[in-house]
């Protein structure tokens, strides 16, 4: 079975501070990608990045950062410099590549953390 | 580009009333469909997915039953709502099994 743990329920900072968000998750799969979405106020949720367990290199976007660590299981998002924008749901998110058969690429979603930004 | 269309993006419905929503795609062909609900404050739990027209697996039994009538098209119903339905809906759509998904706005739903 699959599962993600955000244990970070709710963070408060003041902009331009740092936050880091935590992603722990637990899969079987020697093969899997693991997501961020971000759900701001209006609801929807927004695609950050993807990344497949084979590449454990850190990304960078601009504020934002992935530290992918696949010996501790762990997949935290780091957004410098926060801005009131930021201020939004966060997820966490794990799926098994899939190699063949009927697949669906399920997406096993963690509990979210919110993210408030103060100005 | 692709989009996704859900609709309505509110509704307010009494118990053992039926209930419809609706999702479609634009831009793209035989997408893999999802349909998840949120309840609040909690994450997103899957539904219902489709790979293709009337192919539909359902995740955990439940009130509620999707259907895929046209290829980018995908309806979520149910014949009597339970006050254990509210919750946030949304639909999303992917090329593949293996690229992200894309979520649609989402429809708040709640039950009286």
């Amino acid at each position: 079975a699959q599962k993600v743990t955000q244990a970070q329920t709710e963070i408060s900072v003041v902009e331009k501070e740092d936050v880091t968000l935590d992603c722990v998750y637990e899969t079987r799969d020697t093969t899997y990608y693991l997501f961020w979405y971000k759900q701001p106020p209006s609801g929807e949720l927004v695609f950050l990045i993807r990344r497949n367990s084979f590449d454990e290199q850190n990304e960078i976007s601009g504020r934002y950062s992935w530290n992918f660590q696949k010996s501790t299981s762990s997949f935290n998002f780091t957004i410098t410099a926060s801005q009131v924008v930021d201020s939004a749901v966060y997820f966490c998110a794990l799926s098994p590549t899939e190699t063949g058969g009927t697949s669906y690429g399920k997406l096993t979603f963690g509990q979210g953390t919110i993210l408030t930004v103060h100005p | 580009s692709q989009t996704i269309h859900q609709w309505p993006a509110t509704l307010v419905q009494p118990v053992g009333s039926p209930l419809s929503l609706e999702c479609t795609v634009e831009g793209t062909s035989n997408p893999n469909l999802y349909w998840y609900r949120q309840a609040a404050g909690r994450g997103l739990q899957l539904l219902f997915y489709s790979v293709g027209i009337g192919q539909i697996s359902s995740e955990v039994p439940q009130n509620l039953s999707a259907s895929r009538p046209q290829d980018r098209q995908f309806i979520l119903s149910s014949k009597k709502l339970l006050l254990s339905d509210s919750g946030f809906y949304l639909c999303a759509w992917s090329t593949d099994v293996n690229q992200p998904q894309h979520f649609g706005d989402g429809t708040r739903l709640s039950i009286l």
